[in-house]
């Protein structure tokens, strides 16, 4: 069972928008911040948003993050079939003194 | 840029040690901390532990605490993962993944399968 919760699926038709939710507690997202990251079966996670809402070199603005107390949450909007992913969040804990993740959300494109 | 990589794929026998490494190239080694995650198949991303390789420092996750050893050697810039006791649990691909600041894993490496069979 992972510290942080998340959907198992969320699903939308092509050029639609999809938001993924990260719930955490106070000794996690409350007071750190999250990151997303997104994978393709086979391959290692990619990086995908940082510091609640900052986005690397290379991954496009459909991609957005934002943080709300204890909650985190990914957009992706223009949603494209090559989005469909494995999309985790994650945190440092501070009361674990641990990176913590999410269990995870599929994304399918319609 | 940045590249992490790996060895490569491991079988080991219930109750024996795995010992994987991940070669670091393309920044200032000890400038960022190595993280270990791995991945069981069909199921998330599970942290291990962490190495900061400027003052060789570890943290590891309460669940890997007596079995875990993460090292390094900086003169080859290149990172250790080593898993005692295994399991049929620890089956799983392990990655090895540089840190950003904020606990953030901006870069991973290629995966390394570690089979446990008798």
């Amino acid at each position: 069972q992972s510290v942080l919760t998340q959907p198992p699926s969320v699903s939308a038709a092509p050029g639609q928008k999809v938001t993924i939710s990260c719930s955490g507690s106070s000794s996690n997202i409350g007071k750190n911040y999250v990151c997303w990251y997104q994978q393709f079966p086979g391959t290692a996670p990619k990086f995908l948003i940082y510091d609640n809402v900052k986005r690397p070199s290379g991954i496009p603005d459909r991609f957005s993050g934002s943080k709300s107390g204890t909650s985190a949450t990914l957009d992706i909007t223009g949603l494209q079939t090559g989005d469909e992913a494995d999309y985790y969040c994650g945190a440092w804990d501070s009361s674990l003194s641990a990176v913590i993740f999410g269990g995870g959300t599929k994304v399918t494109v319609l | 840029q940045v590249q992490l990589v790996q060895s490569g794929a491991e079988v080991k026998k219930p109750g024996a040690s795995v010992k994987v490494s991940c070669k670091a190239s393309g920044y200032s080694f000890t400038g960022y901390y190595m993280h270990w995650v791995r991945q069981a198949p069909g199921q998330g991303l599970e942290w291990m532990g962490s190495i900061n390789p400027n003052r060789g420092d570890t943290n590891y996750a309460q669940k890997f605490q007596g079995r875990l050893s993460v090292t390094m050697d900086t003169s080859i810039t290149t990172v250790y993962m080593e898993l005692s006791r295994l399991t049929s649990d620890d089956m799983a691909v392990y990655y090895c993944a540089r840190d950003l600041g904020s606990s953030s894993m901006g870069s991973w490496g290629q995966g390394t399968l570690v089979t446990i069979s008798s």
